[in-house]
């Protein structure tokens, strides 16, 4: 299994410009999440699904939209990058297993928005 | 939502010296989470706590969760350099996503 993968690894965007960060994982998760995380800080929450077709918003979801088509994928577009969104963008997958959620981390994609 | 305060921010050893990170909330928590991330990778998950006292090892490294189930730690024993990164808590998980703490850098100088 690869896990979760993402892409691009690195990527530099003007202001105003657009991207979608792409994300997907093999291990048949229900859960897939997306997270921020800014420099020496923790982990935000931005959007998140718990499966194919349905998605929700986390704790900072403006200026991100997201899509579940498949339960394999789950990218997130950013629409007029701005610099406030400069950060390290990590997905993740879950499934429960005996009341546990780990959750299994993509190796992130760190944008840079000037 | 659930938060989580994490103490301290930044934790300077000696190779060999013990650690333990604090994680508090003011609410009670359903469960708490550990993930360590390395300089320049990814959260890898540790453990999970449920329940209330709980207390679980993992070779050097020791995990409680409190009576009341708001606050938890970290204990590591002996640390290596290989034990450089920084240490989360998170609350949560399953379908809402996992709120995290701003977690401990660990920095072990030799």
């Amino acid at each position: 299994n690869a896990g979760v993968t993402q892409t691009p690894k690195f990527r530099i965007l003007k202001i105003g410009q657009s991207m979608t960060l792409q994300c997907a994982q093999d291990m048949n998760h229900n859960y897939m999440y997306w997270y921020r995380q800014d420099p020496g800080m923790g982990l935000k929450l931005i959007y998140y699904s718990v499966g194919a077709g349905i998605t929700d918003k986390g704790e900072v979801p403006n200026g991100y939209n997201v899509s579940r088509s498949t339960t394999e994928d789950f990218p997130l577009r950013l629409e007029l990058a701005a610099p406030s969104q400069t950060s390290v963008y990590f997905c993740a997958s879950s499934y429960q297993t005996g009341g546990t959620y780990e959750q299994y981390f993509g190796p992130g994609t760190r944008l840079t928005v000037t | 939502g659930q938060q989580v305060m994490q103490i301290p921010q930044y934790q300077h050893v000696q190779e060999g010296e013990d650690f333990t990170t604090y994680c508090n909330s003011s609410t009670t928590l359903s469960n708490i989470q550990w993930y360590k991330q390395r300089p320049g990778g990814h959260p890898v998950f540790l453990i999970q706590l449920v329940k209330s006292g709980e207390v679980k090892k993992q070779k050097r490294l020791t995990f409680q969760f409190g009576e009341a189930k708001k606050n938890s730690s970290l204990h590591i024993t002996a640390t290596q350099t290989t034990d450089v990164g920084t240490y989360f808590c998170a609350a949560g998980g399953g379908a809402d996503g996992l709120t995290f703490g701003k977690g401990t850098h660990l920095i072990i100088q030799p």
